[in-house]
């Protein structure tokens, strides 16, 4: 069964250093999201991109943060200067159609560790 | 403002009963409702999604119901086995919004 596959899954940063966490989705899905799930608490939703733009963003989502999907295949989860508090799993997820009428497909996740 | 939540927290159990967890959501302007299962240190692992005009959906040893007048859904797992111990996420779709919205877990754990 198609998957949706994250790189790497575990990352430790020095804060101030920029990060990039990379996502392949499953191939013929059209909508890719970024949720991150701090230690203990629940999962937040970040950010939704269609169509080489974003859909939504949270309020999480602040300048330090940006996505790109670079080609066909690869979505990209960029933190430029990287603070304690971004410590979490940041997991990927992509569906076919909008999330309202088909399910989101999530990856392993990425852990990112912030020293 | 959005909110989900799941009741209990955790919950133990015997090996071959059956048990309901439960998702409660704050507007019931929703698209659909979607059950996921994650696994120590692992990703979610999509089982059931409920539209809003649907009243449940089966997979298997699993039944997820939705009252979307009421605010709530439920998942029913049939005859536990100790490979179902995992925490099961509950997350609404709403009207208002292009995300899902995730209830807190419920960590299950089911003893031989």
């Amino acid at each position: 069964e198609p998957e949706v596959t994250q790189t790497p899954s575990h990352q430790v940063t020095q804060m101030g250093q920029e990060v990039i966490l990379r996502c392949v989705p499953i191939s013929n899905h059209l909508y890719f999201y970024w949720y991150r799930q701090i230690l203990g608490q629940k999962v937040e939703f970040l950010v939704s991109f269609y169509n080489n733009e974003i859909s939504e963003k949270s309020e999480i989502f602040d300048d330090q943060f940006s996505v790109e999907r670079p080609d066909g295949s690869n979505f990209t989860l960029k933190i430029r200067s990287t603070k304690l508090e971004d410590s979490a799993m940041y997991f990927c997820a992509s569906s076919e159609e909008t999330g309202r009428r088909q399910p989101q497909h999530f990856g392993d996740g990425t852990r990112l560790s912030i020293l | 403002k959005q909110e989900v939540t799941q009741i209990p927290a955790a919950l133990s159990v015997p090996e071959g009963e059956n048990l309901v967890l439960n998702c409660s959501f704050t507007d019931s302007a929703i698209y659909n409702l979607q059950w996921f299962r994650q696994d120590p240190g692992k990703g979610l692992t999509s089982l059931l999604l409920i539209q809003s005009s649907q009243r449940e959906q089966t997979s298997g040893r699993l039944n997820a119901s939705l009252d979307k007048s009421s605010g709530r859904s439920t998942l029913y797992i049939a005859a536990s086995q100790p490979g179902d111990s995992a925490t099961y996420l509950c997350a609404v779709f709403y009207n208002q919004g292009g995300k899902l919205i995730f209830g807190q877990g419920t960590e299950l754990s089911v003893k031989p």
